[in-house]
């Protein structure tokens, strides 16, 4: 079975400092990868997807993702973050081989803090 | 507001109780996922329900059980609660099964279970 691994827990940064949150999935096929965010209170929302094509993608709010096949990596990062942005972020993957059955398998999260 | 809908938007029940969750999917959309969120075991994929057929099973407990109606809505069944059920339970839905590859899940507002 497919696995995420997110492996910060927490991350407290600045206001304006740069963020980058790591993901790495364990699958060897061919993989579909999202990072959602999930704000206090409210339900999961999409940043970003990754499909095929370019490996660096760019989602809502400013955030990006680069998608890295050789180190099955998905790491997230946004140049200059805000308060806004302070929120838990999932990393989830979907293996679309054939005979796979499309479970949406997601990391154990980060806690992003932002302080003014 | 992602399209999809869950009720109730909180539940609180003693141990040894059931309670039924619902979700109603996108319009359209055939796939419905329920999650877990806790504390100590992050977000756990629990079911996965295709045109009123199971499709995926995850990390469900033997006391709960769902199902997928023809007019597509779904309902999560807890039985014989405890403590540590109490949790987010997450709902999603996605357009079509074999052809998940390039979309995602939108993700409801939760049901929120506390079992006291």
């Amino acid at each position: 079975a497919q696995s995420v691994s997110q492996h910060n827990h927490h991350v407290i940064l600045s206001e304006a400092a740069s963020l980058e949150l790591g993901c790495n999935y364990s699958y060897g096929g061919t993989v579909n990868l999202f990072w959602y965010v999930q704000y206090p209170g409210q339900h999961l929302q999409l940043l970003l997807k990754y499909f095929s094509g370019d490996p660096l993608v760019k989602g809502i709010k400013g955030f990006e993702a680069e998608f890295i096949k050789s180190k099955f990596s998905f790491n997230l990062r946004k140049p200059s973050v805000q308060w806004s942005d302070t929120a838990e972020y999932f990393c989830a993957v979907i293996p679309i081989s054939s005979g796979s059955a499309r479970q949406l398998t997601f990391g154990s999260g980060t806690q992003l803090t932002v302080l003014p | 507001d992602s399209g999809v809908t869950q009720t109730p938007k909180h539940l609180i029940t003693a141990t040894g109780q059931r309670v039924t969750l619902r979700c109603s999917p996108r319009s359209g959309d055939l796939s419905v996922y329920w999650y877990q969120q806790s504390l100590d075991q992050g977000l756990q994929f629990l079911i996965q329900y295709y045109n009123g057929e199971e499709r995926a099973k995850g990390n469900i407990l033997e006391r709960f059980s769902a199902q997928q109606f023809p007019d597509l809505h779904s309902e999560l069944n807890l039985s014989s609660l405890e403590l540590g059920d109490s949790a987010l339970y997450f709902c999603a839905s996605s357009p079509r099964r074999s052809r998940i590859t390039n979309t995602e899940a939108f993700f409801g507002q939760g049901t929120r279970l506390t079992v006291v």
